[in-house]
């Protein structure tokens, strides 16, 4: 267990609404992923970050954004939801060149 | 740009046969990771095994084995006597670089293996 936590784990949405995705570790973990996971893709990387205020992009990050004003807290922001968006999303930490994924996040936009 | 290819979408296997999940990566580096993971139908993924560009060495847990490759950029996952129990999505993904060489050790996956192993 490497004590990664997502809220909310469901969450359904209208198209349009901004939606905010929460990871939070509680072992001091520098590096945090933000992935998503759709049929026929396997997993990509959405954002990730090395550090507080440290952030970078991935393969898929246009409509996404994030923060990380702590070290414990990794936050996934889609300023607009839309049909296109709807996924399961996974947060990761990486530890000793491994990582280690969040239970995940069920985003439906209608 | 690196690349993980699982060409298997889907394996049906009876119990206790041996099944093999097939997996073929491309990178420009000479320093990378690929590891393995597994996905039951509960959601999680579970992380099963990783290995650095510069160990060839197969690898042997219990039932699991894994053949690596580098002449032939694959990284093979064996299961012996499969049981039920196995019948998950399996993911092989590649990182290149690690935190030294800033690659940030972001991983690419494949787009998985669905393994089924009925009774």
């Amino acid at each position: 267990d490497a004590g990664i936590t997502q809220s909310p784990r469901h969450k359904v949405t209208e198209t349009g609404t901004p939606v905010t995705l929460r990871c939070h570790q509680t072992e001091n973990h520098r590096y945090m992923y933000w992935y998503r996971q759709d049929p026929g893709h396997g997993l990509r990387l959405i954002h990730y970050s090395y550090g507080v205020k440290d952030t970078d992009k991935g393969e898929v990050s246009d409509g996404y954004s994030v923060s990380r004003s702590k070290t414990e807290d990794f936050l996934l922001t889609l300023e607009s939801a839309t049909s296109s968006q709807t996924s399961v999303y996974f947060c990761a930490i990486m530890t000793r060149n491994e990582q280690f994924f969040g239970p995940g996040t069920r985003l439906t936009v209608l | 740009a690196q690349k993980v290819t699982q060409a298997q979408t889907e394996i049906s296997v009876v119990e206790k046969e041996d099944v093999t999940l097939d997996c073929v990566y491309e990178t420009r580096d000479t320093t990378y990771y690929l590891f393995w993971y597994k996905q039951p139908p509960s959601g999680e993924l579970v992380f099963l095994i990783r290995r650095n560009s510069f160990d060839e060495q197969n690898e042997i847990s219990g039932r699991y084995s894994w053949n690596f490759q580098k002449s032939t950029s694959s990284f093979n996952f064996t299961i012996t006597a499969s049981q039920v129990v196995d019948s998950a999505v399996y993911f092989c993904a590649l990182s290149e670089g690690g935190i030294l060489t800033g690659g940030g050790n972001k991983l690419t996956f494949g787009t998985g293996t669905q393994l089924k192993v009925e009774l």
